[in-house]
């Protein structure tokens, strides 16, 4: 079945990199994504990477994807108090169904 | 552009009353999702929606819940028969109609429900 794994909670000082971890298990994900989640609000759509990608870059966001390792990861570079969220990775099989299946997320807790 | 709106953003209730949700997508977008999320928890899918077909539906649905998209455009949400599990965040979602990376979920504030 579907599963997918996150660490639970992540502090790290303001202007470092911060990293977030995923596994997961559907050897058939095609689409992974990662979505921040604000107290009290819906979820934000950051960024996605197709399976036959490794890396994917936008602006201070890079995603990394190890396919054999069912490995995805988030670098936020020069990390800001206003990155302070839940971030939640999930996958999307290549089965038809569109159904995404969500980690339990990684609360980042930014120190000024 | 708006985004995917909902209302209410909350709603108390007590046990055993009948409660409904309301998602507008954004334009134009032809798939519509609900999901329910519990404290500390990631979204778990509930249904989906192509135009008004009902395609997919969960285990989590049980009978008490019922969705519907009867023109294609907006959707509700019904719980009958409330009871303290289902306080949980609703979350609804739309995508555009196509395949692969057209089809991203983009999600609404949602709407939280506290069953007393």
């Amino acid at each position: 079945g579907e599963d997918v794994e996150q660490s639970l909670f992540l502090s790290v000082r303001e202007g470092d990199s911060s990293v977030i971890n995923c596994t997961y298990t559907d050897s058939s994900s095609t689409y992974l994504y990662w979505y921040k989640q604000e107290p009290g609000a819906g979820l934000q759509l950051l960024t996605y990477i197709f399976s036959n990608m490794d890396m994917k870059q936008d602006q201070r966001l890079t995603v990394l994807l190890n396919k054999k390792d069912k490995h995805l990861s988030l670098r936020i570079a020069d990390t800001q108090t206003g990155d302070s969220a839940i971030y939640f990775c999930a996958e999307r099989p290549d089965t038809g169904r569109r159904a995404l299946t969500f980690g339990s997320g990684t609360r980042l807790q930014v120190q000024p | 552009d708006t985004g995917v709106s909902q209302d209410p953003r909350h709603k108390i209730t007590k046990r055993g009353q009948n409660v409904t949700f309301r998602c507008d997508p954004i334009s134009e977008h032809n798939r519509l999702y609900w999901y329910r999320q519990t404290l500390g928890q990631g979204p778990e899918f509930l249904t989906y929606f192509q135009n008004e077909a009902q395609l997919e539906k969960s285990r989590l649905l049980s009978d008490r819940f019922s969705a519907e998209r009867p023109k294609g455009s907006f959707s509700t949400l019904e719980i009958q028969r409330t009871e303290q599990g289902d306080s949980a965040m609703y979350l609804c979602a739309s995508s555009p109609m196509g395949s692969g990376a057209e089809d991203t979920q983009y999600f609404g504030p949602g709407t939280r429900l506290t069953v007393l």
